[in-house]
């Protein structure tokens, strides 16, 4: 299957400093990403989606000025988690559609923790 | 967003198969029916997804009903790297990923 690298797979930062988590899809052209956030023992649950080139649409109470979203090529998407508190740590996890719009296929994760 | 029913929890043996229900009667006519596996600490893993007839790959297969209310996931020599929470999520053409609760598999040995 496709190739969706997230990027970094943990990162530990400290409160109200800023982290970028950035999603590259590898060998196909994203057209679509998703954005989720799953905490233990949890489903994702959907923060996000965007499409190349315009604005993301964020799910209902998903603060958009806290997760800032880019899809500035069929390539690249960031999840920027601004201002980041403790109750924010939780895995993220991006995911790639391409023009086909079937199937999605996801990173590995990011394990924000927030002290 | 329709939505899926699927046990909490499901126990196999190695290789023996494994048959997981879905159910979604609010299913509608554009919906694809998709099937992701989550291991622990891992984002989820693209397993199959079908829309009427049934589809098999190396992975699974899929079993829908003829009135698409209902699927099965179809692991046919089930395997300790098997085990993992398993998702049925309805997609409408294009649209938004919806996750449930899943069914996590556990497989004995």
């Amino acid at each position: 299957g496709a190739v969706v690298s997230q990027h970094p797979s943990r990162v530990i930062c400290k409160s109200g400093t800023s982290v970028k988590i950035e999603c590259r899809s590898l060998d196909f052209q994203a057209t679509t990403m998703f954005w989720y956030r799953q905490f233990p023992k949890q489903s994702l649950m959907l923060m996000a989606t965007s499409n190349e080139g315009s604005k993301a649409t964020y799910e209902q109470g998903v603060e958009k000025d806290k997760f800032l979203i880019n899809h500035a090529s069929l390539t690249l998407s960031t999840l920027t988690v601004t201002s980041a508190h403790p109750e924010d740590s939780s895995f993220y996890i991006c995911s790639a559609s391409g023009r086909s719009n079937t199937e999605a296929f996801f990173g590995q994760g990011t394990r924000l923790t927030v002290v | 967003d329709a939505k899926t029913t699927q046990p909490n929890s499901m126990e196999s043996n190695e290789e023996e198969p494994v048959h997981l229900p879905c159910n979604h009667s609010t299913i509608s006519g554009t919906d694809y029916i998709h099937w992701y596996r989550q291991l622990p600490s891992q984002g989820p893993e693209y397993v199959i997804h079908g829309l009427t007839s049934n589809v098999n790959n190396r992975m699974a297969s899929l079993a829908i009903a003829e009135d698409r209310k209902s699927s099965t996931l179809i692991l046919h020599r089930a395997t300790l790297r098997d085990a993992a929470v398993y998702y049925c999520i309805l997609r409408p053409q294009g649209g938004k990923l919806i996750f449930g609760q899943g069914t996590e598999l556990s497989v004995k040995p």
